[in-house]
């Protein structure tokens, strides 16, 4: 079946624009997470969806970003006046949402470059 | 806050090795431990997930193992092919934490040649 599925795949933009990206989750899924993976660091948490709510928003790190998600399913991500230290790959992950332990199966991650 | 180290950054070795990877933790009070793969421009792809309750979980020639106590696991690959170069993630998610929310290593860069 399909998996996560993500777009853009590569996005470049100038400092001071806003981006979206967005994220198709596998059918069935409730729980979502955002992560960010920036150059020669590990992956860090941004956000996590249960159904259309972000019950945990901790890893978000200003307020120029925000996130959002609809109908259970698609969410988008959207970084306002970019800076250049926003470059890095955003990958969206989601599982069924109904245990503690589950899979989490992670799209191919959308790779921005704010110049 | 939960703290992952991966050894080593990296490593190469040559066809038909076994290797050790391996994870520690500071935190020891975890749900479960995975080991995912992600190769160049591609997502992850999760390996192994151990709960907390278990000691070891094996697919195929890999094996990974966990030690909640000290805080470490290890992903053992017998036989090593050059099909298996990528990067090896460990992550943790913990008890009193957001459900599923992971805590990642910087992961162990692979390259395995012919």
């Amino acid at each position: 079946g399909a998996g996560v599925s993500q777009s853009p795949s590569n996005k470049v933009t100038e400092k001071g624009k806003d981006v979206e990206l967005r994220c198709d989750p596998i059918s069935g899924h409730t729980a979502l997470y955002w992560y960010r993976q920036s150059l020669g660091q590990g992956l860090e948490f941004l956000i996590y969806f249960q159904g259309n709510s972000a019950p945990d928003k901790s890893g978000l790190p200003s307020d120029r970003f925000s996130a959002e998600r609809t109908g259970g399913s698609v969410s988008t991500l959207t970084i306002q006046r970019t800076q250049q230290e926003d470059s890095a790959v955003y990958l969206c992950a989601s599982s069924l949402g109904v245990g503690k332990v589950e899979t989490q199966y992670f799209g191919p991650g959308t790779r921005l470059l704010v110049l | 806050k939960q703290e992952v180290t991966q050894i080593p950054a990296a490593l190469s070795v040559p066809e038909g090795e076994n290797l050790v990877l391996n994870c520690s933790f500071t935190d020891s009070a975890i749900y479960n431990l995975q080991w995912f793969r992600q190769d160049p421009g591609k997502g992850l792809t999760s390996l192994l997930l151990i709960q907390s309750s278990q000691r070891e979980q094996t697919s195929g020639r890999l094996n990974a193992s966990l030690d909640k106590s000290s805080g470490r696991s290890t992903l053992y690959i017998a036989a090593s092919q050059p099909g298996d170069s990528a990067t090896y993630l460990c992550a943790v998610s913990i008890r009193g934490s957001t459900l599923g929310r992971l805590y990642f290593g910087r992961g162990t860069q692979l390259t395995v040649w012919p």
